[in-house]
């Protein structure tokens, strides 16, 4: 049973430049959600989808930012004209989707964005 | 809101000593479910264990235990004969409910084993 994978690992970019984020969950899994860590933080949330519906986001998703998960397997994570703030590592988890809204999350590895 | 404070920023051990990593929580829910993960250097966080509200049994596995206690919103994790390869991040974290799916974690502990 494979874990949660992301793509890119890493990503340079230079401010301004759009960047895109893929998170494929384990498998079976119908609850994906995507979190930000900056350094020296916990991850902060930022959005949650139940299959292909977005059902919750932070107020840190601003309007540059932008996920998608249309078929309800994988995930997109977009960051629209990127700031030098955007830097930081993305992260993103699944659950199962059985055990209620406390069931565990199983991180991925994440992406971690450097914007120059 | 909801809160969680892990006052330890860094730790240092000598391999085989025991080491506990504080986390204190803030909610004014009566159910919520808490968590602590592990991050190694390599990034990913993984799970060591979710415990509910309702549950304060302390628990241990291995040479990790866990103490819950919500008389003082304490949750504290402790490594019996610490090794190297337990050097990472820990962080614990929080789930609330009131509708939301999000985990509040702490800002981490830094542990570093030292051979």
């Amino acid at each position: 049973d494979t874990g949660v994978s992301q793509d890119p690992r890493h990503k340079i970019t230079k401010r301004g430049q759009n960047v895109t984020f893929r998170c494929d969950p384990i498998s079976e899994h119908n609850r994906l959600y995507w979190y930000r860590q900056t350094l020296g933080q916990g991850p902060e949330f930022l959005t949650y989808f139940q299959n292909e519906a977005q059902l919750e986001k932070s107020r840190l998703l601003s309007d540059r930012f932008s996920a998608e998960r249309p078929k309800g397997s994988f995930s997109t994570l977009e960051i629209q004209r990127t700031e030098q703030g955007d830097s930081a590592m993305y992260l993103c988890a699944s659950s199962p989707g059985v055990d209620g809204a406390s069931e565990t999350q199983y991180f991925g590895p994440g992406t971690r964005l450097l914007v120059l | 809101a909801q809160k969680v404070t892990q006052a330890q920023t860094e730790i240092s051990v000598v391999e085989k000593e025991d080491v506990t990593l504080d986390c204190v929580y803030e909610t004014r829910d009566t159910t919520y479910y808490l968590f602590w993960y592990k991050q190694p250097p390599s990034g990913e966080l993984v799970f060591l264990i979710r415990r509910n509200s309702f549950d304060e049994q302390n628990e241990i596995s291995g040479r990790y235990s866990w103490n819950f206690q919500k008389s003082t919103s304490s949750f504290n994790f402790t490594i019996t004969a610490s090794q190297v390869v337990d050097s990472a991040v820990y962080f614990c974290a929080l789930w609330t409910g009131a509708g939301s799916y999000q985990l509040t974690f702490g800002k981490g502990t830094k542990l570093s084993v030292i051979p």
